[in-house]
């Protein structure tokens, strides 16, 4: 499994756009970088998932380059309610597969602070 | 829709006594996942059950561990007996058949072992 490396920390203000990377120098072929936030209390919610290039949700977007050896989450306007933990992984279950093999590799994500 | 859901919230239980924690995913969602963080440490993959049969239970850290999902609903997770390092919180997540990627989390169980 593809280790990743994300920062420990960020800090923003409230309305900014806030982006996040993840590195993840020994992705394979198969593999998909998929994007978790988690609460206080909560699990971790899944956010967006892309395999190259730059994918949009309705939440966020991510881009990968070329390489694929690292990613970066995009969250546009953030809000207060978007300070959480998020979290950079990759496996090899692609979004629409009707077989999950999701042995998810969470390491210590980025704990990402919104300031008013 | 209702999300996954895990009972009990929150466990506190002796060294050597039993737990059974219950996670009850969303309907129709063939996969589910146990994983689980212990204190300070990442979130770690325990098992995966398809329907009422484990896929992978390598995470699994050792016998005392035991999972079960008849009929291939609810699963079960008993934990006997239980040592002071099982303490930390188990989640548990499932995911439906054409959308396996995207895994829906419950709350977790807090378990603390005293």
């Amino acid at each position: 499994l593809a280790k990743t490396t994300q920062p420990i920390s960020m800090d923003s203000y409230e309305g900014q756009e806030v982006n996040i990377t993840c590195s993840h120098n020994n992705i394979a072929t198969n593999d998909y970088i998929t994007w978790y936030q988690q609460f206080p209390s909560q699990g971790p919610r899944f956010i967006i998932q892309g395999y190259k290039t730059k994918v949009t949700n309705e939440v966020a977007s991510l881009f990968i380059p070329a390489d694929r050896k690292s990613s970066t989450l995009s969250l546009p306007r953030v809000s207060l309610s978007d300070t959480a933990v998020y979290y950079c992984l990759v496996g090899d279950t692609m979004l629409g597969a009707n077989f999950g093999n999701e042995k998810l590799t969470f390491g210590t994500g980025t704990r990402l602070t919104i300031i008013p | 829709e209702a999300g996954v859901t895990q009972f009990p919230s929150h466990s506190v239980i002796e060294k050597g006594q039993t737990v059974t924690l219950r996670c009850d995913p969303i309907s129709g969602h063939d996969n589910l996942y146990w994983y689980r963080r212990v204190m300070g440490k990442e979130i770690k993959f325990l098992l995966h059950f398809v329907k009422e049969s484990k896929q992978d239970e390598s995470g699994m850290p050792n016998n005392r561990f035991l999972a079960e999902r008849t009929g291939g609903t609810y699963s079960t997770l008993k934990v006997q007996p239980a040592e002071l390092e099982d303490s930390g919180v188990y989640f548990c997540a499932s995911s439906q058949p054409d959308r396996a990627g995207e895994l829906f989390f419950g709350e977790g169980s807090r378990l603390t072992v005293l």
